[in-house]
């Protein structure tokens, strides 16, 4: 079946812009999660929803950071002024449920010039 | 709070056998994962231990020891595919949240 997608694969914004990032996650994955990951780096939390319950924002590094999921499927990761220190490898992961194993999209590369 | 640490680098010989440790300090321990990341790839998933004990996968093994905070991943005749990053990843704490390790670089020379 259709495994985790993420667009766009590949964003150039200037320092300042406004940025969405979109993940599709695997159909009936009531859990799912974003990260991010630096250049040679590890992956760092960023958010994660489960179900309908509140999400877990411990991991958002700024409020310039947000996220939502709409009707349990869909969710969009959106950074306001984007800074420089924000280039990164964004990485979306959905699971059964939160005891599962995580699959990953294949992320989406974000340069901020 | 969560800390995770596993060896920055190894590198091992086609056909042996490798063991990439990692230990973990978190309250409230759910589970620990092993991912494998290529390079440019996204991470997928190796294995999972909740309970003590190994679990065989193949040529892929992963051990666990709660007592300790510790587990380990054994790479059996290793071909040059393996080759990747390998993430230890551990469940737990207040929101029993996925924390991540920095990974290992495993290189397979022949």
């Amino acid at each position: 079946g259709a495994g985790v997608s993420q667009s766009p694969s590949n964003k150039v914004t200037e320092k300042g812009k406004d940025v969405e990032l979109r993940c599709d996650p695997i159909s009936g994955h009531t859990a799912l999660y974003w990260y991010r990951q630096s250049l040679g780096q590890g992956l760092e939390f960023l958010i994660y929803f489960q179900g309908n319950s509140a999400p877990d924002k411990s991991g958002l590094p700024s409020d310039r950071f947000s996220a939502e999921r709409t009707g349990g499927s869909v969710s969009t990761l959106t950074i306001q002024r984007t800074q420089q220190e924000d280039s990164a490898v964004y990485l979306c992961a959905s699971s059964l449920s939160i005891s599962y194993e995580q699959y990953f999209g294949p992320g989406t590369r974000l340069t901020v010039t | 709070g969560q800390n995770i640490d596993q060896p920055t680098e190894m590198t091992a010989t086609e056909g042996a056998i490798v063991q990439i440790n990692c230990t973990y300090q978190t309250s409230g321990f759910n589970g620990l994962f092993w991912y494998q990341q290529h390079a440019g790839e996204a991470p997928t998933f190796l294995s999972y231990n909740v309970l003590d004990g190994l679990e065989e996968k193949g040529r892929f093994s992963s051990f666990l020891s709660r007592s300790k905070g510790y587990s380990y991943l054994l790479l059996k005749e290793l071909q040059m595919k393996d080759s990747a990053s390998y993430l230890c990843a551990v469940r737990g704490g207040a929101t029993n949240k996925l924390i991540f390790g920095t990974g290992t670089l495993l290189a397979v020379q022949p």
